[in-house]
């Protein structure tokens, strides 16, 4: 059972340049999210999905652009890279979050750096 | 707005030495509150969900707690593989905040052999 897998592990860009980081889950959850963890910082939201075609903007999504056309796949797209950006990205997944307790399933991560 | 606050930031035992981390928190409406463990280089994985003032779960060496203002996870004879960084996070119950959890910085627990 794969669970969600993210896809680079790691990246490196050069301000400027877009790139797609990709998301995928295989137990059919309905909720799916994107967080950054910076040092000394939280998980912090950037955006979600609570279906096929359906997203919205969590607390920090300046700057990355999301779509959901399947239930498996959610991609988040950073379209011109900052180093701001710099960051261990986050693919995260939930049969439905906002039932009570529904707890989150989390990728690996991404490491992304930007110069 | 909804606020998370562990403490202390860092933790360092001698195994079988028991102690506890602390996380505070501010919400309009408790949800939920998760403990998560993260290891380095991984994603975090989850504990616990504690719904209401009062309960406690346990896992192993591992006893979450929770009260209106606070959750406590408390680590009894820690081994060395229980080193991590702890992560406590809370869901509101109101309005669009359904689908988003708070996080806070975490507590690096280390646990020296």
């Amino acid at each position: 059972n794969a669970g969600v897998t993210q896809t680079p592990k790691f990246q490196v860009l050069k301000t400027g340049q877009s790139m797609t980081l990709q998301c995928a889950q295989d137990m059919n959850h309905e909720y799916m999210s994107w967080y950054r963890q910076d040092p000394g910082m939280g998980l912090r939201l950037i955006h979600y999905s609570v279906g096929a075609g359906i997203t919205d903007q969590g607390e920090v999504p300046n700057g990355y652009n999301v779509s959901r056309s399947t239930t498996e796949d959610f991609p988040l797209r950073l379209l011109s890279a900052a180093p701001s950006q710099t960051s261990v990205y986050f693919c995260a997944s939930s049969p439905r979050l906002g039932a009570l307790g529904e707890k989150l399933f989390f990728g690996s991560g991404t490491q992304l750096s930007v110069l | 707005e909804d606020q998370v606050t562990q403490s202390p930031e860092a933790l360092r035992l001698q195994e079988g030495e028991s102690s506890s981390l602390n996380c505070s928190y501010t919400v309009s409406g408790l949800r939920g509150l998760f403990w998560y463990r993260q290891d380095p280089g991984k994603g975090p994985e989850f504990l616990f969900t504690l719904y209401s003032a009062g309960e406690e779960k346990e896992k192993e060496r591992l006893k979450a707690t929770l009260t209106k203002k606070e959750s406590f996870l408390h680590i009894t004879a820690p081994k060395p593989e229980d080193s991590a960084t702890y992560l406590c996070a809370v869901q509101a119950r109101s309005g669009g905040s359904n689908y988003k959890l708070t996080f806070g910085k975490g507590t690096l627990l280390t646990v020296n052999p």
